[in-house]
């Protein structure tokens, strides 16, 4: 079956701390993978996404990604985070085309200054 | 180009009523999707079109749902005799042909049935 996985519903951190969110998949073809981060009351924002190539993706606002095939994981890192991150964070995997993205249950970042 | 709009951002509406939502993705975009976003949940996929054709639907679209694209340009999802189950964000989002880009979500049309 096809599924994302976002272990941490969770995570708390100080302002300037590193930052790592958990993301696994099961996807029967090639993943393409994204993270998305949403604030409250918007939209999906799309941060970084991994199709081939170099594991290791950079996004938008200091965001990157690795991508371990061996672990099924495409987690998200910031070295420091700033109290503007707060924010909930959505991985999704599809196929080719991304016809049809499948999201996790996201991972709610509260950020304390 | 504004970027992907969704009316209204807000509707309250009594169980039983019909409702109707509009989205405007961005204009050379081929591909338009909708989910749904529950509380505490990642947005589930309802449909999607490419122009104005609708290539696929999900199971959790009943057939109290309907999705339309008439001209290939905006969409719109009408929901009839709403459920106090169907309250939820509904989400639009559209990408280029292909969609390899990732999609480009509007803000969200949030549905409350009392």
């Amino acid at each position: 079956a096809q599924s994302v996985t976002q272990p941490d519903i969770h995570i708390t951190v100080s302002e300037g701390a590193s930052l790592e969110l958990r993301c696994n998949y099961s996807y029967g073809a090639t993943p393409y993978l994204f993270w998305y981060v949403q604030s409250p009351g918007q939209g999906l924002q799309l941060l970084l996404k991994y199709f081939s190539g170099d594991t290791l993706v950079q996004g938008i606002k200091g965001f990157e990604a690795e991508f371990k095939r061996s672990q099924s994981s495409f987690n998200l890192r910031k070295p420091s985070v700033h109290w503007s991150d707060a924010a909930e964070y959505f991985c999704a995997v599809g196929g080719n085309g991304a016809d049809k993205l499948i999201f996790g249950t996201g991972t709610r970042l509260q950020v304390f200054p | 180009d504004t970027g992907v709009s969704q009316d209204p951002r807000h509707k309250i509406t009594k169980r039983g009523q019909n409702v109707t939502f509009r989205c405007d993705p961005i204009s050379e975009h081929n591909r338009l999707y909708w989910y749904r976003q529950t509380l505490g949940q990642g947005p589930e996929f309802l449909t999607y079109f490419q122009n104005e054709a609708q290539l696929e639907k999900s199971r959790l679209l009943s057939n109290r749902f309907s999705a339309e694209r008439p001209k290939g340009s905006f969409s719109t999802l009408e929901i009839q005799r709403t459920e106090q189950g169907d309250s939820a964000m509904y989400l639009c989002a559209s990408s280029p042909r292909q969609g390899s880009g990732g999609y480009t979500f509007g803000s969200g049309t949030r549905l409350t049935v009392v």
